[in-house]
């Protein structure tokens, strides 16, 4: 059974700094990857996608990375800023059906940037 | 705008009540998906339905059913036999087919947070 796991749970920064949100699954067999960001009682809104297929993708200030052998991927913020704040979660593909089966979550990794 | 619309925001429910969550979309999108999520836990999935008229449970069914009458609309109903239905519900969905296919990217909805008194 696909596993996801997200280090750290919990994370505070000073604005302006550079940070990294490390995620890992047990099963390499994903079709696709998502970086996800959720605000307090709100949906999920989309950050970025990585087909199994790719190294790694950006927008804006994020940059993710995945290695698929290994089972992991990084999201990284450059240049922190206060609107950052919200929780961020990894999802893999379940199964092996083109991805179309749904995502495995993690649980998220709670980030604050201090003012 | 397109998107994804679930109705209501909140939701009451008494003990022994069937209730049943809305979930609406305009993004011509294939297939949906309604996930349960539990403070401290990740988003677990539930039921899936990636073409009209058919759908296939996820990882915690139990308690719950769903139809799929028509592309855009895929609605949840939590049963009396679900024992634990408090939580933040949430809707997907994603395009699985014809060019603009973003290899399955997930779009979610805004919630419905359910709660039993």
């Amino acid at each position: 059974k696909q596993e996801v796991t997200q280090i750290p749970a919990a994370l505070s920064v000073p604005e302006g700094e550079n940070l990294v949100l490390n995620c890992s699954f047990t099963d390499s067999a994903i079709y696709n990857l998502q970086w996800f960001r959720q605000d307090p009682g709100k949906g999920l809104t989309s950050l970025l996608l990585i087909q199994s297929s790719q190294r790694e993708q950006t927008s804006g200030r994020l940059n993710a990375s995945l290695d698929k052998s290994s089972g992991r991927s990084t999201l990284y913020i450059a240049a922190s800023q206060p609107g950052d704040s919200a929780t961020y979660l990894c999802a893999v593909t379940r199964g092996s059906g083109g991805g179309a089966d749904g995502l495995t979550f993690g649980k998220g990794t709670h980030l604050i940037i201090q003012p | 705008d397109g998107g994804i619309t679930q109705s209501p925001k909140y939701l009451f429910r008494k003990e022994g009540q069937n209730v049943t969550l809305s979930c609406e979309q305009n993004l011509n999108h294939d297939a949906m998906y309604w996930y349960r999520q539990d403070p401290g836990q990740g988003l677990r999935l539930i039921y899936y339905s990636q073409i009209v008229n058919d759908f296939q449970k996820g990882d915690i069914a139990e308690g719950y059913s769903v139809s799929r009458e028509k592309k855009e609309s895929f609605p949840l109903t939590v049963t009396s036999a679900q024992k634990n239905p408090t939580a933040f519900y949430l809707c997907a969905s994603t395009k699985t087919s014809g060019p603009t296919s973003s290899y399955n990217e997930q779009f979610f909805g805004p919630g419905t947070r359910l709660t039993v008194l």
